[in-house]
């Protein structure tokens, strides 16, 4: 069965170091975003990615974050300067449709626990 | 904005035992209401959804109905196994500010089923 693959399982990372998290989507899906969540709160919203582009981002994310998909099959969200705030359980997710739509499932990765010391 | 607000956790069953897991939300419009589940080093799946008010999603024996009265989406199983042991996750499809949708998400509630 096709699953969401997330690279590393865990990253540890002194602060003010630049980060990539890297994710492989289900090969036919169009849509690919990313959650996280810090430990104990809540699973949160920060991107969502079609043709090339954003095309939703959340207040969190902000210019310290970007998202790329460098070639057909990665999907990356690299942070420029890691912020001990930044600690948190990281999320990637892909769907054939658009949330909200007809297609709206989303299948996720196991998620990268990134720890900013 | 919109949200979502579950109850904490642990919940700890004994086998077979009855599960209920609130789930209340608030929400701008009709959203789409979703029950993920995380099971120990796996990733989010999808449990069940529910698309419009009075459904109700079903899956592997657990049901939640959409209830818009009450702004609610509980999850019950009327017969709980070990293997049921995971975090579980309300979700929405949020209304964002474009008048697009994403998902939102609760703090998530960890049931321990035990022998």
């Amino acid at each position: 069965e096709p699953e969401v693959t997330q690279t590393p399982s865990h990253q540890v990372t002194q602060m003010g170091q630049e980060v990539i998290l890297r994710c492989v989507p289900i090969s036919n899906h169009l849509y690919f975003y990313w959650y996280r969540q810090i430990l104990g709160q809540k699973v949160e919203f920060l991107v969502s990615f079609y043709n090339n582009e954003i095309s939703e981002k959340s207040e969190i994310f902000d210019d310290q974050f970007s998202v790329e998909r460098p070639d057909g099959s990665n999907f990356t969200l690299k942070i420029r300067s890691t912020k001990l705030e930044d600690s948190a359980m990281y999320f990637c997710a892909s769907s054939e449709g658009l949330a909200g739509g007809s297609y709206n499932e989303q299948f996720f990765g196991p998620g990268t626990r990134l720890t900013v010391l | 904005g919109d949200s979502v607000t579950q109850m904490e956790g642990p919940v700890t069953l004994s086998e077979e035992a009855f599960l209920t897991i609130n789930c209340t939300y608030t929400a701008t419009g009709y959203p789409s209401l979703f029950w993920y589940v995380q099971y120990p080093g796996e990733g989010l799946q999808l449990l069940l959804k529910a698309t419009k008010a009075d459904d109700k999603g079903s899956n592997k024996g657990f049901e939640a109905t959409y209830r818009k009265e009450t702004t609610s989406f509980h999850l019950e199983k009327g017969s709980v196994q070990v293997s049921d042991s995971a975090v579980y996750f309300c979700a929405l499809s949020a209304l964002m500010d474009t008048g697009r949708r994403a998902l939102t998400f609760g703090s998530g509630t960890r049931l321990q089923v035990q022998p």
